[in-house]
């Protein structure tokens, strides 16, 4: 498995940005996958999942409205489109496999990307 | 508000034993899985334990997971600390379709 993102930058607080991620070694169309974020102040935060089919989306509560997860499953890969950024959205974003699930129950993010740093200023 | 918390830090000598505490508020502990993952400055967090108990291929079994309906905790447990066991570590849940880590706690090998 493989998960390599790209995108990340330095950008101003309302500006927009967008982060994909590569995926390969496994059937893509399959699995759901979300975007965690890490900041040293926040520790890690789930922000976003998107099942394999795209029918369902989940968003952490201060991103809804501003962020759109999406996937394009002929390409393999897993997009993060932020809008109106904030500092506290300063992170290094990672693309994950996951959540998993186990008889109806959700289970671990089990493969990471190397993750990609968005850093937002006032 | 379906909290996990963790306490800040932890530290224990080399070979001893270290236990990771995760407690849950706003929830039940046995409703849904917990997994916890190591986290080391500069990469990516990986799975130690997942579904509550079941170590990931290629951790050690001094590595071991537990939950407690009577504290509603979980726990991660690591014995013969090495070193390298030295990182931050953190606990992972969900209730409904939200996902949520604890705070992390530093693990110090003296």
């Amino acid at each position: 498995v493989q998960l390599v993102e790209s995108g990340g930058g330095s950008v101003q607080s309302g500006d927009s940005l967008e982060v994909s991620c590569a995926a390969s070694g496994f059937t893509f169309n399959t699995f759901w996958m979300s975007w965690v974020r890490y900041s040293p102040r926040g520790g890690l935060e789930w922000v976003a999942a998107i099942k394999d089919d795209e029918s369902e989306k989940y968003y952490m509560d201060s991103v809804k409205g501003r962020f759109t997860i999406s996937r394009d499953n002929a390409r393999s890969t897993l997009y993060l489109q932020m809008r109106r950024l904030r500092v506290d959205d300063t992170a290094t974003y990672f693309c994950t496999r996951g959540p998993q699930v186990l008889d109806h129950e959700w289970s671990l993010f089990d493969d990471w990307g190397q993750g990609v740093l968005v850093s937002v200023y006032s | 508000n379906f909290m996990l918390t963790q306490p800040h830090s932890v530290s224990a000598s080399p070979g001893k034993t270290v236990v990771i505490s995760c407690s849950v508020s706003g929830g039940f502990i046995e409703r849904n899985f917990v997994q916890w993952y190591q986290k080391r400055p500069g990469r990516a967090p990986a799975p130690v334990i997942f579904e509550n108990t079941r170590r990931r291929s290629g951790i050690p079994d001094r590595f071991s997971g537990s939950v407690a309906s009577s504290s509603n905790s979980a726990s991660l447990t690591i014995s013969g600390l090495r070193p390298d066991d030295e990182a931050d570590y953190y606990c992972q849940s969900s209730i409904g379709n939200t996902w949520i880590f604890g705070g992390g706690t530093k693990l110090i090998v003296l």
